[in-house]
């Protein structure tokens, strides 16, 4: 099992350019969720997922959108990048709502 | 919105020290509560998923409890290490929210 896999692992954009991040897992799990990561301000929500064709936003998602066509992966798109945007990004997911969670090992992104 | 604090932010102890970490959330309509560590540059580790209907659940030098009632759970380390230096976060599951974490430093 390779449990959650995300890339890339790091990442350097330009302001304005878009990108994906990719995340997936093997676990069958319904639940997938991106969070961000910033310095004093712990995990944000930004979208997540509750089975294949149902997405929705959470705490952060402006400037973000996802999609999720497969169980098994659950994109995040950067639609314009801007400098606000750098962070390390988290993807994880879980059988259901109140399971515990698995994280990916994270994507470092910079946008300058 | 369910707010989660975990106090202290940081936290630097000697090696051996016993040591409790703490959380408590806003919402006690939870149903389970995980505890997570994260090296630095690193992903988050689950340590100890704690159902609603357990009241502790042990991992080796770990132990953590829950209290729904009073929306408090504390992670207890016992015998500290070096090697257990990292930020400790925990998440109510169910709303997606987790703690800003704290930061432990365990000094040789």
């Amino acid at each position: 099992n390779a449990g959650v896999t995300q890339t890339p692992k790091f990442q350097v954009l330009k302001t304005g350019q878009s990108m994906t991040l990719q995340c997936a897992q093997d676990m069958n799990h319904e639940y997938m969720s991106w969070y961000r990561q910033d310095p004093g301000m712990g995990l944000r929500l930004i979208h997540y997922s509750v089975g294949a064709g149902i997405t929705d936003q959470g705490e952060v998602p402006n400037g973000y959108n996802v999609s999720r066509s497969t169980t098994e992966d659950f994109p995040l798109r950067l639609l314009s990048a801007a400098p606000s945007q750098t962070s390390v990004y988290f993807c994880a997911s879980s059988i259901g709502a109140t399971e515990g969670y698995t994280f990916g090992s994270g994507t470092r992104l910079t946008v300058v | 919105k369910q707010e989660v604090t975990q106090i202290p932010a940081a936290l630097s102890v000697p090696e051996g020290e016993n040591l409790v970490l703490n959380c408590s959330f806003t919402d006690s309509a939870i149903y389970n509560l995980q505890w997570f560590r994260q090296d630095p540059g690193k992903g988050l580790t689950s340590l100890l998923l704690i159902q609603s209907s357990q009241r502790e659940q042990t991992s080796g030098r770990l132990n953590a409890s829950l209290d729904k009632s009073s929306g408090r759970s504390t992670l207890y380390i016992a015998a500290s290490q070096p090697g257990d230096s990292a930020t400790y976060l925990c998440a109510p599951l169910y709303q997606f929210y987790f703690g800003t974490g704290t930061s432990l430093t365990v000094i040789p």
